[in-house]
């Protein structure tokens, strides 16, 4: 099983919907997760950090719910630049940080 | 533009050939980070340095794989007898700053395609 576990999609929304992505994690030893985002062919970059007690970034909001081992992100008003692959992602620290990244939600939004 | 900048950013190669990525990490920062990601696949972790220290490598990193970081600079990763399996993105990453949050700033990667 996979350390970190999302549903790849695609999720095929209009332009103005709202959409949610959803995480499952397994190692317990994380401690801290974020949402990266990848453009088709393009490096991953960070999209927010998630917080146990939620937060949102304009449209965005993440959850964590360390007691289920499950992690979101919501999107509203979805723009058609929103359109990549959200990837899912949780550290572990050993000394060093490492991030493992489940293997990512794509998203298409159409006009 | 991350700051962090990879060499070659394709690389076509026959069965069996040797390959050699380099990595330019963010000026001056210890930590450095190889990834590797296939098709339909997140990145997952290949080894880690600080500084020239490798201090941890991944069960992905056969005896084929080598990487290096010789003076705390620029990494490389080496692929000696390359396989099919072998084809994917290669990804070099470095935290932004110094404080470690966890946020990695990603080259571009080195997009290796063995025939």
């Amino acid at each position: 099983r996979k350390e970190v576990e999302q549903d790849p999609g695609p999720f095929n929304v209009p332009e103005g919907a709202t959409v949610a992505f959803n995480c499952t994690y397994s190692n317990s030893a994380s401690q801290s997760f974020f949402w990266y985002r990848q453009d088709c062919r393009k490096e991953p970059k960070l999209l927010m950090s998630v917080y146990s007690s939620g937060n949102e970034d304009g449209r965005f909001t993440a959850q964590l719910n360390r007691a289920s081992q499950y992690i979101s992100l919501l999107i509203r008003d979805s723009k058609l630049s929103d359109s990549a692959t959200y990837l899912c992602v949780g550290l572990v620290s050993g000394g060093y940080n490492k991030l493992i990244f489940g293997a990512g939600t794509r998203l298409a939004v159409h006009p | 533009d991350t700051g962090v900048s990879q060499d070659p950013r394709h690389k076509i190669t026959k069965r069996g050939q040797n390959v050699t990525f380099r990595c330019d990490p963010i000026s001056e920062h210890n930590r450095l980070y190889w990834y590797r990601q296939t098709l339909g696949q997140g990145p997952e972790f290949l080894t880690y340095f600080q500084n020239e220290a490798q201090l941890e490598k991944s069960r992905l990193l056969s005896d084929r794989f080598s990487a290096e970081r010789p003076k705390g600079s620029f990494s490389t990763l080496e692929i000696q007898r390359t396989e099919q399996g072998d084809s994917a993105m290669y990804l070099c990453a470095s935290p932004p700053g110094r404080a470690d949050t966890g946020e990695l700033f990603f080259g571009e990667g080195s997009r290796l395609t063995v025939l």
